[in-house]
């Protein structure tokens, strides 16, 4: 099974909002990642998570706050997102976070910021 | 910094006949080289990948793809495209050294099947 979840599928939020997006995985997988896609383009990284320590922040504003309660969950608690921050935000896994493994993604959260 | 290129912005194909996706790259080290492909409003969904060994690599859904080292190039081929195989390609790169290992994406390519 090489699934990864995400819910909400669609989020609509006001900039004054507090909200989070959840991903799951029963791979096994070590390394979780939160990536931010805009249409048509690739996606950028945003965290990575390795045995649920926070590996890499790629700079990304303190409105984004990502969690990793554990080894198959992965939160990004949102709170004063401005518009520009709407897009899909992809959450994927790989069995480690060296480089020679395969990253699974998971469907994504649609979200807009109104 | 590692990189990848993707040359066109879009290919066309008529169904049935043989599909390449080009792309080049460029790292530090031997790459670590991956495909995805990406359906309309879906997360991406890896194809395939050359760690090392033997430069044609085989993946999902009847894809491959050929390592060329000298030519820094990592083309995506599928002998008879389907109109399913209509999606968004991404090429990607990771450096072997850890601390700069992030994955690279290409720009993407669109495919259009044309039945």
């Amino acid at each position: 099974d090489t699934e990864v979840t995400q819910t909400p599928k669609h989020l609509v939020m006001g900039m004054t909002n507090k909200k989070s997006l959840k991903c799951e995985q029963h791979m096994g997988h070590r390394a979780m990642y939160w990536y931010k896609q805009k249409a048509k383009k690739p996606p950028e990284l945003m965290f990575v998570y390795s045995y649920e320590k926070l590996s890499i922040n790629e700079s990304v504003p303190s409105r984004f706050s990502p969690e990793c309660p554990n080894s198959s969950l992965l939160n990004l608690h949102l709170h004063a997102l401005q518009p520009e921050d709407s897009a899909l935000y992809l959450c994927a896994s790989s069995q480690e976070e060296g480089a020679g493994y395969e990253q699974y993604f998971g469907p994504g959260t649609r979200l807009t910021v109104t | 910094a590692q990189s990848v290129a993707q040359p066109e912005d879009q290919v066309n194909v008529a169904e049935g006949n043989p599909l390449t996706v080009k792309c080049t790259y460029s790292v530090s080290g031997n790459p670590y080289l991956f495909w995805y492909v990406q359906y309309p409003n879906r997360g991406l969904q890896f194809l395939l990948k050359y760690i090392t060994g033997d430069n044609l690599v085989k993946g999902s859904y009847g894809f491959e793809a050929e390592f060329n080292k000298s030519q820094t190039s990592f083309h995506l081929k599928k002998p008879s495209a389907l109109v399913s195989d209509s999606a968004l390609y991404f090429c990607a790169v990771r450096s072997p050294y850890y601390g700069n290992n992030r994955l690279a994406f290409g720009k993407g390519n669109q495919v259009v099947v044309i039945p």
